[in-house]
């Protein structure tokens, strides 16, 4: 299985702050990654797909990048509503994994 | 829009057969450009998939659980299940499904390529294992 891990684990910030999430992949997964935002009691709701597209709908605050084995997850200013829980998950080889999640908090 | 919503017993004792059913509707199920996908969520493990179904029936799962698993499909009611056999308190997880899109993409360099992502979810059931 590819094993992807997320850093930090946790992250506090203030409204307006710039926010950088890292996952990497065990092995190259080209650009099959996508992101995920879970708010507590909700399941997981897609934001980026493809390591870099954002999904209909979603602020462009929101935006990733990378390929290979090394990805970026970014919130441009944060917002009190973003208070939640982030997600990457590859889709390069099944089984799909994902990483183990980044809590963000307001500071 | 398409809605996937979760159904099955909140509660299942041990050795015995957790079954969920995802029912889909604003969309078929039918339709060749989406897998139909189960995921479980715990504290200790965070998010992990189970497996996956395709419009034709074929079927993809996990290998630490494939032994146990099986999801299945019924047309006819457009809804499509899970099966997870002999259970134990390591199963209890709230189980979401969700619909996994496979968005076609062209170009000069690559040719075909995919895009997989799951852009539509359940709100999640949770299912505890106990006698």
């Amino acid at each position: 299985d590819i094993q992807m891990t997320q850093s930090p684990s946790s992250l506090s910030a203030s409204v307006g702050d710039r926010i950088t999430i890292t996952c990497q992949a065990s092995q190259d997964i080209s650009n099959s990654l996508n992101w995920y935002q879970q708010k507590p009691g909700n399941a997981p709701k897609l934001l980026i797909y493809a390591a870099s597209n954002l999904e209909t709908g979603v602020p462009s605050r929101f935006s990733g990048s990378g390929s290979g084995t090394d990805f970026t997850f970014t919130i441009s200013s944060l917002q009190p509503e973003d208070i939640a829980t982030y997600y990457c998950q590859q889709y390069d080889n099944l089984p799909i994994t994902f990483g183990q999640g980044t809590r963000l908090e307001i500071k | 829009q398409v809605q996937l919503q979760e159904s099955g017993p909140g509660l299942v004792k041990p050795s015995q057969t957790l079954s969920l059913t995802c029912t889909v509707s604003g969309g078929s199920i039918r339709s060749g450009s989406y897998y139909w996908s189960w995921i479980r969520q715990t504290a200790g493990k965070g998010l992990e998939w189970i497996g996956r179904l395709y419009a034709s029936g074929s079927t993809n799962y996990t290998p630490s659980l494939k032994s146990r698993v099986t999801i299945s499909v019924d047309t006819s009611k457009n809804q499509f299940s899970l099966r997870l056999r002999s259970v134990s308190a390591a199963d209890t997880a709230v189980y979401y499904c969700a619909r996994e899109a496979r968005q076609y993409n062209w170009n000069d360099v690559n040719g075909a390529y995919y895009y997989y992502y799951m852009d539509v979810w359940g709100k999640g059931t949770t299912v505890t294992v106990s006698s």
